[in-house]
């Protein structure tokens, strides 16, 4: 079965600073793959997918994750973080054209210190 | 721009009661989902529907049910409210497989 593994429920960075989010997936066929990002009180937002395209995938805000075949990760980065960027980030995946559900990590809190 | 609307940001509901939870797309999607989430377990699905009155069970169905009259229009029903139903419940839609899903809001729902 598919599955997102998000490493660390909580991560915290000082502003300025880089972020990385990790995430993991396990897919038995080439998978596309999701970041959203969910601000207090509301919904999710897309980040940033991949879609076999190219490996490394620019998003909003700044963001930008690379797909590593490899090593069957997705993971989440920005150069500098920003007090604006705290919020909840989640990774998902999908497997197939035929499969309307996506399958999703538990999320991790990103905390920005000042 | 792409939306998706719900009918309630915040609703606070009586043990026992039944409960409307109403979403509406107007991007023409396929698919419609109902999530719930809660702290520590990210988002877990609900119901999703694929087809106007076409609907499939998630992972966590017990003590809901939905409809699809329209294909705009994806309700979610608590037939008799329980205090361990309190949650954020987040509806979404997609359109065909393999694709992103656009979120509504999400209803932060307090059963006393």
């Amino acid at each position: 079965a598919q599955s997102v593994t998000q490493l660390g429920s909580h991560v915290s960075v000082s502003e300025g600073a880089l972020v990385l989010l990790r995430c993991n997936y396990s897919s038995s066929v080439p998978p596309y793959l999701f970041w959203y990002v969910q601000y207090p009180n509301q919904g999710l937002q897309l980040l940033l997918k991949y879609t076999s395209a190219a490996t490394l995938v620019k998003g909003i805000n700044g963001f930008e994750a690379e797909f590593k075949k490899s090593e069957t990760s997705f993971h989440l980065t920005k150069p500098s973080a920003h007090m604006s960027d705290a919020a909840e980030y989640f990774c998902a995946v999908s497997d197939g054209p035929s499969n309307y559900q996506l399958i999703w990590g538990a999320g991790t809190k990103l905390i920005i210190k000042p | 721009d792409v939306k998706v609307t719900q009918s309630s940001r915040y609703l606070v509901k009586r043990t026992g009661e039944k409960v409307f939870l109403e979403c509406v797309q107007d991007m023409d999607h396929e698919n419609m989902f109902w999530y719930r989430q809660d702290p520590g377990l990210g988002l877990r699905l609900i119901y999703f529907s694929y087809d106007v009155k076409m609907k499939e069970k998630g992972d966590i169905p017990e003590g809901y049910s939905v409809s699809r009259e329209k294909k705009e229009r994806f309700s979610l029903i608590l037939e008799s409210a329980s205090t361990n139903q309190t949650s954020m419940y987040l509806c979404a839609s997609s359109f065909g497989g393999y694709n992103e899903q656009f979120f509504g809001p999400g209803t932060r729902l307090t059963v006393l």
